[in-house]
């Protein structure tokens, strides 16, 4: 069965536009999250939707905003983008929410601001 | 708040050594906690989790609640299992949302 797919895999956008990611879960799997990955910070927890709801929120600014469609697909938005959002956005999918299975990941976009 | 830590950034064994990748967690409440493996060039995948007490490609992490630790393990390395290891805590609060160490990088020479 496909996994997660997530698009565009590569990003490159200058400072103060905005940018919208992707994410395709697998069938089945109602629950999707969303990480930031940096060098410096490592994986760190944006959100995480389940049913079209937002069920939790991790440490970020306003700018980062994300939504889920009845399919169960996901999309995270960045606006006003600065340098420091350069990172890879990793898009995890599990079948249901408020127990973890462990999570399945995607490959990620890599978004790159200049 | 919690937190995952992993001491070592970089660990260097040789093919056939022994293997412990060292994971410390703080939370006052009772995690569950995993293990995830970044093979070069591969997506962030689940090794495994303390709840099912499952080995998975011979590794075995066991959770020591007076410890506060999750240090993965496995007896003989081999030189596929070099990879980017984080280790990741969740917390039984009704969302899934993972806590992730910053890993640790195992090299396995030969």
């Amino acid at each position: 069965k496909a996994g997660v797919t997530q698009t565009p895999r590569y990003l490159i956008k200058t400072r103060g536009q905005q940018v919208t990611l992707s994410c395709s879960p697998i069938s089945g799997h109602r629950s999707v999250s969303w990480y930031q990955q940096t060098p410096g910070q490592g994986l760190q927890f944006l959100f995480e939707y389940f049913s079209e709801t937002q069920r939790n929120k991790g440490n970020f600014p306003g700018r980062f905003s994300g939504r889920q469609f009845s399919n169960s697909r996901s999309e995270m938005n960045v606006s006003t983008l600065e340098l420091g959002d350069s990172a890879l956005y990793l898009c995890a999918s599990s079948p249901t929410t408020g127990f973890n299975y462990g999570y399945t990941f995607g490959s990620g976009t890599r978004l790159t601001v200049v | 708040a919690q937190r995952v830590t992993q001491p070592e950034k970089l660990l260097s064994v040789f093919k056939g050594a022994p293997v412990e990748l060292k994971c410390n967690y703080s939370y006052s409440g009772s995690p569950e906690l995993f293990w995830y493996v970044q093979y070069s060039r591969q997506r962030l995948q689940l090794l495994l989790r303390h709840i099912s007490r499952e080995s998975i490609k011979g590794f075995t992490a066991d959770l020591n609640k007076g410890e506060t630790s999750f240090h993965l393990k496995k007896p003989f390395a081999q030189e596929e299992d070099s990879a980017m290891y984080y280790c990741a805590l969740s917390t039984k609060t009704g969302y899934s949302t993972l806590t992730f160490g910053k890993g640790t990088m195992l090299l396995v020479s030969p």
